[in-house]
């Protein structure tokens, strides 16, 4: 079975700090995705990585940046948090092989910014 | 820019009923996702639709696709109180990047 694993499942920091939600995935899948779920809005990709030291801007990328250095561990960062930043974090990974790109979600984290 | 409409957004329905989520999109794909989530949890792959006409059921869960209309739908029958939770739609766009419909949260009630 495919296995998503964040690092932290709450997480609550001050405005203006800087924030890392770690992401990391064991079935050598070569894309990975992080988004946000806000109520109401569904579920908005943030930014999505094809393959090592590779990144690509998703729908609202500003206020993220991500570091992809090993094929299973995507990082967000968020450089400096602020209060509208609070909200569930996803991330998810997927393979091109078989021609089924389902995507796998990992637990989540809730991240609160105070 | 592509749009995934769901609705209901909301959905209270008396056990052993049955009832349709609608799925509507904007623009062409053929590949079409559904996915539930249970409070406090994350999401569940339940179906892939890849074409035309395709028909998926798994238990009291059906799902098809409709491509030429841009949309989808999932059929719930006879439902128990374990199909309640968010359920979401998501259409394929290029490079397996997803846009999600806003979630349809049911709750099935005795």
């Amino acid at each position: 079975d495919v296995k998503v694993t964040q690092s932290s499942r709450y997480l609550v920091k001050r405005t203006g700090e800087k924030v890392f939600l770690e992401c990391v995935q064991d079935m050598d899948h070569e894309n990975m995705f992080w988004y946000r779920q806000d109520p109401g809005l569904g579920l908005r990709l943030i930014y999505f990585s094809y393959d090592v030291k590779m990144k690509e801007k998703g729908d609202i990328p500003e206020g993220y940046s991500v570091s992809r250095e090993k094929k299973e561990r995507f990082s967000l960062i968020l450089e400096s948090a602020s209060t509208n930043q609070t909200s569930m974090y996803l991330c998810a990974s997927s393979s091109l092989a078989g021609g089924l790109d389902t995507q796998y979600f990992g637990p989540g984290t809730r991240l609160t910014v105070l | 820019e592509l749009k995934v409409e769901q609705n209901p957004l909301f959905l209270s329905m008396q056990e052993g009923k049955n009832y349709t989520i609608y799925c509507n999109y904007s623009t062409t794909s053929d590949r079409l996702y559904w996915y539930r989530q249970d409070p406090g949890k994350s999401l569940e792959s339940l179906f892939v639709l890849l074409s035309n006409g395709a028909v998926k059921q798994e238990g009291r869960l059906m799902a098809s696709l409709d491509t030429k209309a841009r949309l989808s739908t999932l059929h719930i029958t006879a439902a128990v109180h374990d199909l309640s939770a968010t359920y979401f739609c998501a259409v394929e766009r290029t490079g397996n990047q997803f846009y999600f419909g806003t979630g349809t949260s049911l709750t099935v009630i005795p």
